[in-house]
């Protein structure tokens, strides 16, 4: 089993502010980590699958660095606006095509 | 292009009693994932089918089955229900198997054991 942890569990900031949030996995055994944006009442969207360290990717506003011999990944988000206001999830993949997710960063942008 | 979609939305049994949830895959994919996600928790694994076959597993135990058909659509199989396993009940497609693939979700079931 690996644990994945992602800090902070809930996130408050004002529309405009630029915010991170962190995702740590054992750095052993390094398969891929993927990170997904869930708002409410929806289905879970990918945003990015990670794969190599030092890997950064961007999405719009929204970009994401690994560290693979530290175990960490960041996500970050410029100039947040409302519509950013979801649970953000991050995956790391072990053995046996099996994929251990953290809780969950809640993120909610104050208009 | 559809998406991923799971029938039904919600769904309420008593204990003891055997639920069976579906899960129609996304166009082109070959493999489903299945989840389970209890309050204040991430998703958890439950199995993935690949081209009709169990290709992972996660810690659950053998009264969670699963089937995959012909046309990659798949479905998770509950006996003997347990108060413990309420919970959303998710499920994605891959284009094909492996850790490097997107996974595409459905809205999930809601299932609440009585």
């Amino acid at each position: 089993i690996l644990n994945v942890e992602q800090s902070p569990q809930s996130l408050h900031v004002q529309e405009g502010d630029s915010t991170n949030f962190t995702c740590s996995f054992p750095s052993s055994n390094f398969y891929a980590l993927h990170w997904y944006r869930w708002e409410t009442a929806k289905s879970p969207e990918a945003l990015f699958v990670m794969t190599l360290n030092g890997d950064e990717k961007k999405k719009g506003r929204i970009s994401a660095t690994l560290n693979t011999k530290e175990g960490y990944s960041y996500l970050y988000i410029k100039g947040s606006q409302p519509e950013d206001s979801a649970t953000y999830l991050c995956a790391s993949g072990g053995t046996g095509n099996q994929f251990y997710f953290g809780t969950g960063t809640s993120l909610t942008v104050i208009p | 292009e559809t998406g991923v979609t799971q029938s039904p939305t919600h769904l309420i049994k008593t204990r003891g009693q055997q639920v069976t949830l579906r899960c129609s895959s996304q166009s082109g994919h070959n493999t489903v994932s299945w989840y389970q996600q209890a309050l204040g928790q991430g998703p958890q694994f439950i199995f993935q089918y690949y081209r009709e076959e169990e290709n992972g597993r996660g810690n659950f135990p053998p009264r969670f089955s699963g089937l995959q058909f012909p046309n990659y659509s798949s479905e998770l199989n509950v006996n003997a229900l347990e108060l413990d396993d309420s919970a959303l009940y998710l499920c994605a497609s891959s284009l094909t198997s492996g850790l490097y693939n997107e996974q595409f979700f459905g809205p999930g079931t809601r299932l609440t054991v009585l």
